[in-house]
């Protein structure tokens, strides 16, 4: 059974940095993984998307990775703002359906 | 943004009453899903739809049915509700199934707060 794990829980970072948020899963037969935003109250935003046969992503200051051999992915923010603070989850999509992380929660502080 | 609306946003009842919750959308979307989402456990699917009538189960589907008469909405019933259902609920439409063709994926609304007491 896939199983998807977000580390940490939570992080509080200065703004400026650069930081990157893990996604572990533990099946590596996997159609995509796919990595989303969510605002307090409100609904989750698709960030990236990355399919099984790609390496990385990229979205503005937005990067990420996928090592299906390792089952990993990562979330790199470059120089972070305020603004960036939210929670975010991986999901991976694999057996037709989507297993999701509990997320990562971000502060950044001004 | 997707054209999504989830209603209603908030609601408050007691255990036992029947709950509807509506999904509609304005994408003409094939799929639409409802997950509930509860601390430390991220996201879990309920139910979800390809077509209109057709409607599949997901991994908590117990206490849960669903009813899609048109393809712009999608409906969620909870008979008889209890605490546990206490959740918060969201609707997500996409063109694939679970977006896995393609670079598409799931789209959501902004969630439903439901407090069962």
């Amino acid at each position: 059974k896939q199983e998807v794990t977000q580390i940490p829980a939570a992080l509080s970072v200065p703004e400026g940095e650069n930081l990157v948020l893990n996604c572990s899963f533990t099946d590596s037969a996997i159609y995509n993984l796919q990595w989303f935003r969510q605002d307090p109250g409100k609904g989750l935003t698709s960030l990236l998307l990355i399919q099984s046969s790609q390496r990385e992503q990229t979205s503005g200051r937005l990067n990420a990775s996928l090592d299906k051999s390792s089952g990993r992915s990562t979330l790199y923010i470059a120089a972070s703002q305020p603004g960036d603070s939210a929670t975010y989850l991986c999901a991976v999509n694999s057996n037709y359906q989507l297993i999701w992380g509990a997320g990562t929660k971000l502060i950044i502080k001004p | 943004d997707a054209g999504i609306t989830q209603s209603p946003r908030h609601k408050v009842t007691e255990t036992g009453t029947p709950v509807t919750l509506r999904c509609h959308q304005t994408e003409n979307h094939r799929y639409m899903y409802w997950y509930r989402q509860d601390p430390g456990h991220g996201l879990r699917l309920i139910h979800y739809s390809y077509g209109v009538k057709d409607t599949d189960k997901g991994e908590v589907s117990d206490g849960y049915s669903v009813s899609r008469s048109k393809t712009e909405d999608f409906l969620l019933t909870l008979e008889s509700a209890t605490s546990s259902q206490t959740s918060v609920y969201f609707c997500a439409i996409s063109e694939s199934r679970f977006g896995e063709t393609g670079n598409q994926p799931q789209h959501f609304g902004d969630g439903t707060r439901l407090s069962i007491l």
